[in-house]
């Protein structure tokens, strides 16, 4: 069936350098995108949406662009922070719910 | 603003006993609601959600079961739990449309 999915399920990156998270994506209908962050031990949280009628959206050091013709989401971190060590998450709406990614594990190396 | 709780935040039950988790939602009205498990180190699975009070959909078939008895209650049961029923689980609310918002979870280990 359709599905999301991750092309790297572990990332380590220098403090201080810039992330790239990837997501594929199958549902070529599928209008609405979200970067989810999950700590250890908690609920993942919203970082950053996106609809299929943008390419690229900024928030506060994080941009998430959108390839429709090949089906492809990124997150990118900016600076990235001792802080930012979780595991990430993109989600494709599927109507009522979302479908989700099986995550990233960002580590940031001191 | 919109706060989501659940309790317990953590628990340990023997396999063959029952299952009672609890999602609550403050601040807002008619939200959709959702359950879903997370097994260590994997991705989000979408259990049950619902749009109502009294309306359930299931998306995997298994030993658990949804009931939503007030607008911003939603409550995730199983009558015998299994070793495999062991996760994290978390629930979340959305306005049709837009993102979900998690609550904090509780980590359910089955012995």
């Amino acid at each position: 069936g359709e599905s999301v999915g991750l092309h790297l399920p572990t990332l380590s990156v220098q403090e201080g350098d810039n992330s790239i998270i990837n997501c594929a994506y199958s549902n070529s209908a599928s209008d609405y995108f979200i970067w989810y962050k999950q700590e250890s031990g908690k609920g993942p949280q919203f970082i950053i949406d996106i609809r299929s009628n943008m390419d690229k959206r900024q928030g506060q050091r994080v941009t998430v662009l959108l390839n429709k013709t090949v089906k492809h989401l990124s997150l990118q971190i900016a600076a990235t922070q001792p802080g930012d060590s979780a595991v990430y998450f993109c989600a494709e709406d599927y109507g009522q719910n979302f479908v989700f990614g099986p995550g990233t594990r960002l580590s940031v190396l001191p | 603003s919109q706060t989501i709780h659940q309790w317990p935040a953590t628990l340990v039950q023997p396999v063959g006993s029952p299952l009672s988790l609890e999602c609550t939602v403050e601040g807002t009205s008619n939200p959709n609601l959702y359950w879903y498990r997370q097994a260590a180190g994997r991705g989000l699975q979408l259990l049950f959600y619902s749009v109502g009070i009294g309306q359930i959909s299931s998306e995997v078939p298994q030993n658990l079961s949804a009931s939503r008895p007030q607008d911003r209650q939603f409550i995730l049961s199983s009558k015998k739990l299994l070793l495999s029923d062991s996760g994290f689980y978390l629930c979340a609310w959305s306005s049709s449309g837009v993102e979900q918002y998690f609550g904090p979870g509780t980590r359910l280990t089955v012995t």
